[in-house]
């Protein structure tokens, strides 16, 4: 059974601040890792896709992935009110994702 | 465009109802997946279809019926579900099946009572 493995969170950080998101997952042959931001009551979107090892930045938003130490994160720069959302990671098996249970995040005006 | 629509938006039915869930894309994706989410969990997966073949059953009740008439339509026949089966339900696409982005589609909200 592939896991991944996310903090459930709440975590709060004021309007303006870094949030750091951190995911880990059991299976070494994973090659694609994705980030998806849920708002309640609506469907995830996809925020975030990373491949190789290193950062990969889009706009306020830095993935990163350390492949040896199977872990990667989501930084959201300048947080703003609207980033509250549930952030979900998830990692490719064979033919599918493996999600997290996703962290929560709160972004305090 | 990445969009995938999903009608309708909210479902609510009887346990002995008969319902169908609808999903479109027009991306040329060649995956489409139904998920099941509820409340304050992860979506969790029940069907992929690749190249409009089912590749992946994860062991759902026979009570949830998927269909793919073509490459962007995918349906979810509902037939007698239970009070428990209530949830949102996600589709999702992708390229294809192997490890690239899936796109979702703004769920179905379905009721059972």
């Amino acid at each position: 059974q592939k896991e991944v493995e996310q903090n459930s969170g709440p975590l709060s950080v004021p309007e303006g601040a870094i949030a750091s998101l951190n995911c880990t997952y059991s299976d070494r042959g994973s090659q694609s890792f994705f980030w998806y931001r849920q708002y309640s009551g609506k469907s995830p979107e996809l925020i975030m896709s990373i491949y190789s090892n290193g950062d990969k930045e889009d706009g306020r938003f830095t993935a990163q992935l350390n492949k040896a130490s199977q872990y990667v994160s989501l930084l959201i720069r300048d947080s703003q009110p609207s980033d509250s959302a549930t952030y979900l990671c998830a990692v490719t098996g064979a033919n599918n994702l493996f999600f997290g249970t996703g962290t929560r995040l709160t972004v305090i005006p | 465009d990445t969009e995938v629509t999903q009608t309708p938006k909210h479902l609510v039915m009887g346990m002995t109802n008969k319902k169908s869930l609808k999903c479109e894309q027009h991306m040329g994706h060649r995956a489409m997946y139904w998920y099941k989410q509820k409340a304050k969990k992860p979506p969790e997966l029940m069907f992929v279809y690749s190249y409009e073949k089912l590749s992946i059953n994860e062991s759902v009740p026979s009570r949830f019926s998927p269909e793919c008439p073509n490459s962007s339509l995918l349906n979810l026949h509902l037939h007698a579900l239970q009070p428990e089966d209530s949830a949102l339900y996600l589709c999702a696409s992708s390229q294809d099946v192997r490890g690239v982005e899936q796109y979702f589609g703004p769920g179905t909200r379905l009721t059972v009572t």
